[in-house]
């Protein structure tokens, strides 16, 4: 597509349950990442994938994130059990390479009531 | 939309007037910058880059000029304007496989 897509544009869930954030990269692009960005603060990294190998996850708060790119093109990143800190804006950007710019998505807004 | 960087250093400027936005990072290792900009409830978007070989790099408007020995970053604005309001945030990578870390940000407010 033109650009990075990310669905859903808001998520609210209740404290307990999974949630599956997608992230549709620009058509082409090798690198993946998702980033997590709270309220007045700059994107926070939690993890990328290089087509479909995932190359880093330092950046996962927990055990409960998880994030997968099976084909080397859409991905999905998990929170299972969700908690009310992990209420934030998720957000999934691509690029040619990993020594390129980004291109960001929308991302999605996550709220656990 | 939603409201990013609610405290946030601001710097404001008036319409016409260049703006300076300054950015210290950390990691002495670092060989690729970039500026991204920010406007409310967007993702941020990529305005310029440079890589640690140069000190000095332009765009249209804009300017990077990077100083290693201090580890500072800056961006210049020519001619501000009011769609030039937005949050701007410098981003770090040595270069390799390691992704970009993000700076605490800066609110820029053009004053009509």
């Amino acid at each position: 597509g033109a650009g990075v897509s990310q669905s859903p544009r808001y998520k609210v869930t209740k404290r307990g349950q999974d949630v599956a954030l997608r992230c549709d990269p620009i058509s082409g692009h090798v690198s993946l990442y998702w980033y997590r960005q709270a309220l007045g603060q700059g994107p926070e990294f939690l993890t990328y994938f290089n087509y479909e190998a995932q190359q880093d996850k330092s950046g996962l708060p927990n055990d409960r994130f998880s994030a997968e790119r099976p084909e080397g093109s859409i991905s999905t990143l998990t929170i299972q059990r969700t908690e009310q800190r992990d209420s934030a804006m998720y957000r999934c950007a691509s690029s040619l390479g990993t020594d390129l710019g980004y291109t960001f998505g929308s991302g999605t807004r996550l709220t656990v009531v | 939309g939603e409201s990013v960087g609610l405290h946030l250093p601001t710097l404001s400027v008036q319409e016409g007037d260049n703006s300076i936005i300054n950015c210290a990072y950390s990691n002495s290792a670092s060989d690729y910058f970039i500026w991204y900009k920010q406007e409310s409830g967007k993702g941020p978007q990529f305005i310029i880059d440079i890589r640690s070989n140069m000190d000095k790099r332009q765009g249209q408007r804009v300017t990077v000029l990077l100083n290693k020995t201090v580890k500072h970053l800056s961006l210049q604005i020519a001619a501000t304007q009011p769609g030039d309001s937005a949050v701007y945030f410098c981003a770090e990578t040595p270069s390799g496989n390691t992704p970009l870390v993000f700076g605490k940000g800066t609110r820029l407010s053009v004053i009509a």
